[in-house]
């Protein structure tokens, strides 16, 4: 089974709405932490937010918030007032166990189009 | 990434051949993660470093693939006899909880 299931392979928006980028997670682990990130055509790849199993905000970095629902092991990407500049492929990872010396597991990815 | 350089950043090969990728991390984390990803595809784990230790080479495809670091810093990534498959960008990310990623170097073997 796969531990990160993004099923948007693709979206778009028009710029300065809000969008929601879906990912879901399978662990049996009590402790995990997850992360996004971005991966613009230049091919970088952007840390933009995490959020730990055991925090009980949101984390929310700027116009990038983790919408994180622990019961449904979803952990949704919300961007608002999209930018032209947002436009790019988005990764969903995850660490499994205690915060520290831990591979991430990606998600297959998102790309998002941003239209003016 | 943040402190994270890699060369070469472009490297083509022929089958067969053996190639070294470096990654060269400046901002003094233990830890440091090899990466490859091919194309449309998402990122796979190959090994990490804890210090000049790899404790998990889990990801490493075949014994054709090594990997060293000395010094706590510079690692390098060896690809022996490389064939078409091995064709991919490798990326090397340093950090102790959020990685912070290199440009990556794109690999075609011909």
């Amino acid at each position: 089974a796969q531990k990160i299931t993004q099923t948007q392979p693709g979206m778009f928006v028009q710029e300065k709405e809000a969008v929601t980028l879906d990912c879901t997670y399978d662990t049996s682990d009590q402790s995990y932490g997850l992360f996004w990130y971005k991966q613009p055509s230049s091919g970088e790849m952007i840390f933009l937010i995490y959020q730990g199993s055991y925090d009980e905000q949101n984390a929310t970095e700027g116009r990038y918030s983790l919408n994180f629902q622990k019961a449904r092991k979803s952990a949704n990407l919300v961007i608002s007032a999209s930018q032209l500049g947002d436009s790019a492929m988005y990764f969903c990872a995850m660490r499994e166990g205690r915060r520290g010396y831990n591979k991430l597991i990606f998600g297959a990815g998102t790309r998002l189009a941003v239209h003016p | 990434g943040a402190g994270v350089s890699q060369s070469p950043s472009n490297k083509v090969t022929e089958k067969g051949k053996d190639v070294e990728l470096r990654c060269d991390p400046i901002s003094g984390h233990t830890a440091l993660y090899w990466y490859r990803q091919s194309l449309g595809q998402g990122l796979e784990f190959l090994i990490y470093f804890q210090g000049n230790s790899a404790p998990d080479k889990s990801g490493l495809p075949s014994d054709r693939f090594s990997a060293e670091r000395t010094g706590g810093s510079v690692s390098t990534l060896t690809i022996q006899r490389t064939q078409q498959e091995d064709s991919a960008v490798y990326l090397c990310a340093e950090g102790n909880n959020e990685q912070f990623f290199g440009p990556g170097t794109r690999l075609t073997v011909l």
